[in-house]
């Protein structure tokens, strides 16, 4: 079992949907969240951390469930701009591991107009 | 956020050569510096821990002697793909690790390098 699990995709949808991504971690012990997005054949960005308490950084939503080891990143209102592929990324320092950040596969977002 | 430079961004080479990446943190420096690989249409997979002034962590599976790290400054690590061959063509990502102690918990970024794309004949 992959220790960060994503649907790849693609989500194909129109401008202004809202869209959901999901993601599963395995590792209990894990402390850090994050929400990455990748667009094609460049490096991976920084979209914003992901806290317990839940945290929205504009039109984007991101929550935590500790008890069921899922992350879940929503956008709103969908821009064609948003088109890339989104990671789920769990940082398992605390465990040993200090500062390894381990990749979903990516889950990729098609904006259409 | 922080700045960090990946040279060269592509290169072509011959199986058989090496190939040295530089990963340079422009504006902090950094303890610990990351190097990924990714294949198409997969993820990145970490390949080894870069800390300054010693050895690299490398994970499962790496070989330390085929991928040579050396961090020998606070902002400056490099990889070596010793005897690049075909399979080693992929896109390789450095990041460097900023800690941020706050009020609360402390706050781990990593800052991507824009990548160097790795094209072995």
């Amino acid at each position: 079992r992959k220790e960060v699990e994503q649907d790849p995709g693609p989500f194909n949808v129109p401008e202004g949907a809202t869209v959901a991504f999901n993601c599963t971690y395995s590792n209990s012990a894990s402390q850090s969240f994050f929400w990455y997005r990748q667009d094609c054949r460049k490096e991976p960005k920084l979209l914003m951390s992901v806290y317990s308490s839940g945290n929205e950084d504009g039109r984007f939503t991101a929550q935590l469930n500790r008890a069921s080891q899922y992350i879940s990143l929503l956008i709103r209102d969908s821009k064609l701009s948003d088109s890339a592929t989104y990671l789920c990324v769990v940082n398992n320092y605390g465990s040993g591991n200090t500062g390894k950040l381990i990749f979903g596969q990516g889950t990729t977002l098609q904006v259409k107009p | 956020g922080a700045v960090v430079s990946q040279h060269p961004s592509w290169v072509i080479c011959k199986s058989g050569t090496s190939v040295k990446i530089e990963c340079r943190s422009l504006d902090f420096q950094a303890t610990t510096m990351f190097w990924y690989r990714q294949f198409p249409k997969q993820s990145l997979m970490l390949m080894a821990t870069s800390n300054e002034g010693s050895k690299a962590t490398y994970e499962q599976g790496v070989e330390k002697d085929k991928f040579l790290i050396n961090h020998a400054s606070l902002t400056l690590s490099t990889l070596t793909v010793t005897s690049a061959h075909p399979e080693d063509s992929s896109f390789y990502i450095c990041s460097a690790r900023v800690l941020r102690i706050l009020a609360g918990p402390r706050v781990e970024t990593q800052y991507f390098g824009p990548g160097t794309r790795l094209l072995v004949l």
